[in-house]
């Protein structure tokens, strides 16, 4: 059974700087079926990227994902004041499983 | 556009069940598998399982397994999942997702709003 771990745990940044979260798997992740998803307080998450690196409908470009294999990282190039919430990577395979998550926060 | 309806907040006490429904609008609700993701009190997602609305067939996860019931109303595009013997630790909201079309692995791109189903004696 596959594990994601995501990390750091908490990233403390300020706006407009750079973001880089890792999600890592304990073994390698087929077909690249990885998602990230961001989730504010009291709302649902919302899908940012699938396929380890192309952006959902309607989401900024400043977020990115990359990687392959058991390393991903998604990347917020410039952060905005809205970007600040929890972010979950996700392996879509025959039984969905998410990391544990990365909560950014404001410095 | 695509919507995903959930029930209103349920309070249960251990051992009994509980059956939240997930109305789908906005596409053909027979294209597009509906999963069930749950989240404890400041805790991650956790996935449950997920039904195909063609056929009713349906795939739980292990740790549900003899608990979870999914189920679906083709008549009026809804989706249900029961969870019984209910105990403190099943406390969490409880979300419907969908998937692309006719794929039943699939990442999420639309979510419901969440239902959070409470367990206390």
């Amino acid at each position: 059974e596959i594990v994601l771990t995501q990390s750091p745990g908490t990233l403390s940044l300020s706006p407009g700087e750079r973001a880089p979260l890792s999600c890592r798997a304990s073994q390698s992740v087929s077909s690249n079926y990885l998602a990230w998803y961001q989730q504010k307080p009291g709302q649902a998450p919302r899908l940012l990227i699938f396929g380890a690196s192309s952006r959902a409908t309607g989401i900024p470009d400043r977020f990115s994902g990359s990687g392959s294999g058991t390393d991903f990282t998604l990347t917020i190039s410039r952060l905005e004041p809205e970007d600040f919430a929890v972010y979950y990577c996700q392996h879509y395979g025959s039984s969905p499983l998410f990391g544990q998550g990365t909560k950014l926060e404001i410095k | 556009q695509v919507q995903l309806v959930q029930s209103g907040a349920e309070v249960k006490k251990p051992g009994a069940s509980v059956k939240v429904s997930c109305k789908a609008s906005g596409y053909t609700f027979t294209t597009h598998y509906i999963h069930w993701v749950r989240q404890a009190p400041g805790q991650g997602l956790e996935w449950m399982g997920v039904i195909n609305p063609t056929d009713g067939g349906t795939d739980y996860a292990q740790e549900f397994q003899g608990r979870v019931t999914m189920t679906r109303d083709t008549s009026t595009g809804t989706v249900y999942m029961e969870l019984s013997s209910l105990r403190s630790e099943d406390t969490a909201v409880y979300y419907c997702a969908r998937g692309v079309p006719a794929a039943i692995v699939s990442y999420f791109q639309y979510w419901g709003q969440g239902t959070l189903v409470t367990v206390s004696s």
